[in-house]
């Protein structure tokens, strides 16, 4: 039980354009979903925070208009990352709270 | 804010020795503890978690133990084996149902020697 999957696992996009991630919780419903960028030999650095139904909060320092949050349903958050630039190139992972806070297998975001 | 520190940042012990992991966190209010391990290229796996009013919590050769006078808490991995090589962090939060966010530790990178 409590697994969560991302999607996709690996993408390399162009500067300039937009990619989607998708965070599920596969045997779970999950009212809060959390994002978060991880960089090499680094601990995980929290994005936002996604509630079902409401907007996301954001921590400081992320541009809420670059990396678009939403979580239309009890299983699924997406995240957007607008007008990506190389900068963007990270690990992103995505948690969902259950029982406990359990963590989806990552996306390495490339942008050339 | 919460603040957890994790010691020590790489650690290397011979197959079927132990090996410990330390993390001090600075919110008294802090009552929920996990433990994740993470192997290269994937997310962080739950591998053990304590509450407040436990001393310590023991699954198979993983055992966490918490003294909250002191705001410590430590990993303790007995026999280890290879396949225990990840970077491991510890987390720390305030909440009644494990809702609420994380703060994570540095990372612990542990490599086991065959």
């Amino acid at each position: 039980g409590a697994v969560v999957s991302q999607h996709p696992s690996r993408v390399i996009c162009k500067s300039g354009t937009s990619v989607k991630i998708e965070c599920r919780s596969l045997d779970f419903q999950a009212t809060t979903m959390f994002w978060y960028r991880q960089f090499p030999k680094q601990s995980l650095m929290l994005m936002a925070t996604s509630n079902e139904g409401s907007k996301a909060t954001y921590e400081q320092g992320v541009e809420k208009d670059k990396f678009l949050i939403n979580h239309a349903s009890l299983t699924l958050s997406t995240l957007t990352v607008t007008s990506a630039h190389p900068e963007d190139s990270s690990f992103y992972i995505c948690s969902a709270q259950g029982q406990g806070q359990y963590f989806g297998p990552g996306t390495r975001l490339t942008v050339t | 804010g919460e603040n957890v520190e994790q010691h020590p940042s790489t650690l290397s012990v011979q197959e079927g020795d132990s090996a410990v992991i330390k993390c001090t966190y600075s919110d008294s209010a802090s009552n929920y503890f996990p433990w994740y391990k993470q192997e290269l290229g994937k997310g962080p796996q739950l591998i053990i978690d304590i509450r407040s009013n436990v001393g310590e919590k023991k699954d198979q050769r993983i055992a966490v133990t918490l003294n909250k006078t002191a705001k410590h808490f430590s990993l303790h991995i007995t026999e280890t084996q290879p396949e225990d090589s990840a970077v491991y962090f510890c987390a720390a939060l305030t909440s009644n149902t494990n809702a609420g966010k994380s703060t994570f530790g540095d990372g612990t990178t542990l490599t086991v020697k065959p």
